[in-house]
């Protein structure tokens, strides 16, 4: 079963502009990791942020973790039209990565 | 060196049929998962393999499914008598690590049953 929701479920903002994702789960966790989908390079991981990290940086991505609301953000700054992609977020659990629905995110030049 | 290769990239058959999906891992990842993802959703978990452990059959949908690792290497996952609800994308997944180290997925699988 899902154990990540993402919000929202589908986003399209102009090129330059900043995307937020947001990520919800249910269950305590490892860590948690942010994976991009697109139909070229298939799915990869972007960034990990393990449970006692409030907050990470990746070249333009930013990743908060707040483990007492069990939810997590992906900030994407500065967006590219190679941004464009379905963005997941997974929970780390035993040995799981336990999956969201995705975020479809789509940048307009 | 090389990512995880899977074959075939895509397989259409008739529903009843058995159908084969390989995966061949990155090279000395103990760990190895296969999921499913139908059209606009997220992964769905089947089977987990670790080294020579017992593998986790738990998120195997029915006993139509069924899975193998030859040691460390190549996994096939076999789907018995094939129905129209079993049609999507199965991805196969490799990591170095259990300890919640990333995971490394090939290509995918598009398994369509008619």
């Amino acid at each position: 079963s899902q154990q990540g929701e993402e919000d929202p479920q589908a986003l399209s903002i102009q090129e330059g502009e900043n995307a937020t994702m947001n990520c919800s789960y249910k269950t305590s966790i490892n860590n948690l990791q942010w994976y991009r989908q697109n139909s070229g390079r298939g799915l990869v991981h972007l960034i990990l942020i393990r449970s006692n990290e409030r907050e990470k940086h990746s070249g333009r991505l930013r990743v908060t973790l707040d483990t007492s609301k069990k939810s997590s953000s992906l900030l994407i700054t500065a967006s590219r039209a190679a941004d464009t992609a379905s963005y997941f977020c997974a929970t780390a659990y035993n040995y799981q990565l336990i999956w969201g629905a995705g975020t479809k995110l789509i940048i307009k030049p | 060196g090389a990512g995880v290769s899977q074959s075939p990239s895509n397989k259409v058959t008739e529903k009843g049929k058995d159908v084969e999906l390989r995966c061949d891992p990155i090279s000395g990842h103990t760990a190895l998962y296969w999921y499913r993802q139908r059209l606009g959703q997220g992964l769905e978990f089947l089977i987990y393999f670790q080294g020579n452990s017992a593998p986790d059959k738990s998120g195997l949908p029915s006993d139509r499914f069924s899975a193998e690792r030859t040691g460390e290497s190549v996994s096939t996952l076999t789907i018995q008598r094939t129905q129209q609800e079993d049609s999507a994308v199965y991805l196969c997944a490799s990591s170095q690590r259990t300890d919640y180290n990333e995971q490394f997925f090939g290509p995918g699988t598009r398994l369509t049953v008619l």
